[in-house]
């Protein structure tokens, strides 16, 4: 079974608007992660939340991480057309690096 | 900036063709991975290598080998294709102490359709 399921699979928002997406997992982790993928594209790193943090923000990303209810959200602030991709997270077990990922959540933003 | 190349962007092959994807990467990374991409399925892990010669098993490794020859080369072989191994194939590194901050960087992706 995957590792990480985002919520929801599909998002359509306009131009301006903030853009939440959620992310679940089941088993314990060292970090979470979350890459964005333009269309036919590799995956770009976008931030890496560790299980100790509840909060990290870059730029107009901001994620949380709740450990108890192992769960993390992506929020995309002043969304632009630019930010229309497909949002993915991973979670690591352990600091080695193995990443699981999950199905992603496609990002429409409208001008 | 890290970079990862995959060798072949779209390929078509014959079923039962042997097919080789070939990944290079340019920072000295331990870690390479390959991964598969389908609509719905999101990325499962097929193979990965913590060192030369090393490799182990992902998520989905049959009708899959893979070889690390050399540290910044891992290549993922599909012995005998099939249609069911039409996707698109990822490949990506990682630093293994840490100093990317445990960030995969990712090629570009191999669109393989096989016929």
């Amino acid at each position: 079974s995957q590792q990480g399921e985002e919520d929801p699979q599909a998002l359509s928002i306009q131009e301006g608007e903030n853009a939440t997406m959620n992310c679940s997992y089941k088993t314990s982790i060292n970090n979470l992660q979350w890459y964005r993928q333009n269309s036919g594209r590799g995956l770009v790193h976008l931030i890496l939340i560790r299980s100790n943090e509840r909060e990290k923000h870059s730029g107009r990303l901001r994620v949380t991480l709740d450990t108890s209810k192992k769960s993390s959200s992506l929020l995309i602030t002043a969304s632009r057309a630019a930010d229309t991709a497909s949002y993915f997270c991973a979670t690591a077990k352990a600091a080695g690096n193995k990443l699981t990922f999950g199905g992603g959540t496609r990002v429409l933003v409208k001008p | 900036d890290v970079k990862v190349t995959q060798s072949s962007r779209y390929l078509v092959k014959r079923t039962g063709e042997k097919v080789f994807l070939e990944c290079v990467q340019d920072m000295d990374h331990e870690n390479m991975f390959w991964y598969r991409q389908d609509p719905g399925l999101g990325l499962r892990l097929i193979y990965f290598s913590y060192d030369v010669k090393m490799k182990e098993k992902g998520d989905i490794p049959e009708g899959y080998s893979v070889s690390r020859e050399k540290k910044e080369r891992f290549s993922l072989i599909l012995e005998s294709a099939s249609t069911n191994q039409t996707s698109m194939y990822l490949c990506a590194s990682s630093s293994a102490d840490g100093r990317s901050g445990n960030t995969i960087y990712f090629g570009e992706g191999s669109w393989l359709t096989v016929v």
